[in-house]
């Protein structure tokens, strides 16, 4: 039973637009959700992460958005630059353990 | 910002060794770190959460005899594969929750493991 799910595998985006990655969840106990990017063989890097006491958090390029009611989140990177081609994971937290739910992952391209 | 190494890189090692892979937490102290293990083209999958100073908790599948996780100290956790067979081979990475801090964890560079 998938608890997050990212439901696109690839996404393709101009460089200079908007990059929008969407993320579902199903387990109302998650009260916190992060972003992080993964290059081919290394860690992942956070990016950024909200509280589920928010419905946007902001830092720079990247914004994520928060709807409780219908369990979804979603990343927003303005402007899309080459740089942030990569494979982007939702993780979902609830506070008994700490540990992070993952989704399958979006691959990222942005095309010159 | 939170830095989180880990060493070795890469390494190779015959069938039926055991092969160690320390997880460092460089500036910040990590009550609590994580083991994963990423197969190609698959998600993270979480192998066991490591507390220090307490045994480890491992996922449903994992076999903690075989693989070993020592947390001895706020910025150090271990994990021993022990008696490796070709199909441990995988790409496992470690990552570190600051103390201090809500939920964020931090991941190291990860390690990829070959068995011959």
């Amino acid at each position: 039973d998938q608890q997050v799910k990212q439901n696109s595998p690839s996404l393709s985006v101009q460089e200079g637009r908007i990059s929008i990655l969407n993320c579902d969840y199903t387990n109302s106990m998650f009260d916190y959700f992060l972003w992080y990017k993964k290059y081919p063989a290394e860690g992942p890097t956070f990016l950024i992460s909200i509280s589920s006491i928010k419905d946007k958090n902001e830092d720079g390029r990247f914004t994520v958005f928060l709807n409780k009611s219908a369990k979804h989140l979603s990343l927003h990177i303005v402007p899309s630059q080459p740089g942030d081609s990569a494979v982007y994971f939702c993780a979902a937290s609830a506070r008994s353990n700490y540990q992070l739910i993952w989704g399958a992952g979006t691959k990222l391209i942005i095309k010159p | 910002g939170a830095v989180v190494s880990q060493h070795p890189s890469r390494v190779i090692c015959k069938s039926g060794t055991s092969v160690k892979i320390e997880c460092r937490s460089l500036d910040f102290q990590a009550t609590t770190m994580f083991w994963y293990r990423q197969f190609p083209k698959q998600s993270l999958m979480l192998m066991a959460t490591s507390n220090e100073g307490s045994k480890a908790t491992y996922e449903q599948g994992v076999e903690k005899d075989k693989f070993l996780i020592n947390h001895a100290s706020l910025t150090l956790s271990t994990l021993t594969v022990t008696s490796a067979h070709p199909e441990d081979s995988s790409f496992y990475i470690c990552s570190a929750r600051d103390s201090a801090g809500p939920y964020e964890q931090y991941f190291g560079p990860g390690t990829r493991l070959t068995v011959t």
